[in-house]
């Protein structure tokens, strides 16, 4: 069983919503991802964070995408402005160190924009 | 920008037999191979890593790496249903910084009892 842990799950919103997730990586793994998971399987890196700190990421879609790491708090991946084009699996992985080592993924977050 | 291309799309073996996949990979300077598993309504969960060329073996997976060829490939040995899943290579751009990984779109095992 994952030991990183996504929650809600399933996230349902309409057009135009904000959409929220959440992400608590394993623990003493201070490097956490987020990718996106579209319907074709395809996977797209988001964003990256070692600590607080932003390691690398994509131009977040014009700005509706933020995303987090705060001290002692889980991770968070928020769409400001949900699009039907949002929707996929959103993945959250942690890894021990930003060099070459496995990721570890979550189940994800199922969002559907409506 | 690096490209991932994963065959077969999709694989039907009966049960106890061998599955092969297959991956190649754009970017010569390329370091560090991965596959991963995703059974239906999980995340990706890591088989193996090859970082040299030649064979790796792991129990009743082997992976195959060849640099020079672009290609890389996993064989799974004895297949079991509770195999089928999705398969997915990934790869490790060069000069990566924070372990960024690119992901082929994937192959459909499917394991007939």
């Amino acid at each position: 069983n994952s030991k990183v842990i996504q929650t809600p799950r399933y996230l349902v919103k309409g057009q135009g919503q904000k959409a929220k997730m959440r992400c608590i990586p394993e623990k003493g793994h201070p490097v956490v991802f987020w990718y996106q998971q579209n319907k074709n399987n395809e996977f797209k890196f988001l964003i990256n964070f070692q600590n607080q700190e932003v390691l690398q990421q994509i131009d977040m879609t014009e700005k509706r995408f933020s995303a987090e790491c705060p001290s002692n708090s889980p991770c968070s991946l928020e769409i400001q402005s949900s699009e039907a084009g949002d929707s996929a699996l959103y993945l959250c992985a942690s890894t021990p160190t930003p060099s070459q080592n496995t990721l570890y993924f979550g189940a994800g977050t199922r969002l559907s924009v409506l | 920008q690096q490209k991932v291309q994963q065959s077969p799309e999709s694989l039907i073996v009966p049960e106890g037999g061998m599955a092969s996949l297959n991956c190649t990979f754009s970017d010569r300077n390329s370091q560090y191979f991965w596959w991963y598993r995703q059974h239906s309504g999980e995340g990706p969960k890591a088989l193996m890593s090859i970082f040299s060329n030649g064979d790796k073996k792991e129990g009743r997976f082997t992976a195959h790496l060849n640099k020079a060829s672009l290609h890389v490939s996993l064989h799974i040995k004895d297949s079991q249903p509770s195999d089928s899943a999705l398969y997915f290579c990934a790869v490790s751009p060069f000069g990566s910084s924070g372990n960024k990984l690119i992901f082929g779109i994937g192959t459909l095992l499917s394991v007939k009892p």
